[in-house]
């Protein structure tokens, strides 16, 4: 069965350092998707990609992050200047339209 | 204030009993509900979606119920097993097909 792959599964980093997550949606899939997790909460959109550009963000995607598909397979978030409050699991999702399928998270620590 | 909750947040029931998770949805004009397990440390799994012009699917063990006038959504699963126990999340979704996800249950089973 197709899945969406993330790598790396955890990630310790250091206040202000910066981050790339990636992630390698399903091959047919157009929708791509970030959502993170905090410990202990909801699970929380960030960002939506199609068709090579940003379709929707929420309020927690500001400057400080980016996302990319530098190639055919890969889809990247990009945090600047990584805060304390960015600690979480941070899931790549993807879709042809509606069924949407997650990737098994990247644990994000900062410290 | 969210738009989509969660009525109880813990569920503890007994291996073979069937099981009944509840969710209130607060935007009228979403058309579409997916129902997503999260078992510890992974991705949400996709479990079961209904569109706004149903009331009922069935799929394995599983039976959602969609009522529009009270902006209800449950999800039912028969005869529930040990390996039913995580977190388990409605979304709704309108016109974006970006799933806007409540807070979750924890469903317990007991052996």
């Amino acid at each position: 069965e197709p899945e969406v792959t993330q790598t790396p599964s955890h990630q310790v980093t250091q206040m202000g350092q910066e981050v790339i997550l990636r992630c390698v949606p399903i091959s047919n899939h157009l929708y791509f998707y970030w959502y993170r997790q905090i410990l202990g909460q909801k699970v929380e959109f960030l960002v939506s990609f199609y068709n090579n550009e940003i379709s929707e963000k929420s309020e927690i995607f500001d400057d400080q992050f980016s996302v990319e598909r530098p190639d055919g397979s890969n889809f990247t978030l990009k945090i600047r200047s990584t805060k304390l409050e960015d600690s979480a699991m941070y899931f790549c999702a993807s879709s042809e339209r509606t069924e949407i399928y997650f990737g098994e998270g990247s644990w994000l620590t900062v410290v | 204030g969210e738009s989509v909750g969660l009525h109880l947040p813990t569920l503890s029931v007994q291996e073979g009993d069937n099981s009944i998770i509840n969710c209130a949805y607060s935007n009228s004009a979403s058309d579409y509900f997916i129902w997503y397990k999260q078992e510890s440390g992974k991705g949400p799994q996709f479990i079961i979606d209904i569109r706004s012009n149903m009331d009922k699917r069935q799929g394995q063990r599983v039976t959602v119920l969609l009522n529009k006038t009270v902006k209800h959504l449950s999800l039912q699963i028969a005869a529930t097993q040990p390996g039913d126990s995580a977190v388990y999340f409605c979304a709704e979704l309108y016109r974006s097909y970006i799933p806007t996800f409540g807070r979750g249950t924890s469903l317990i089973v007991h052996p």
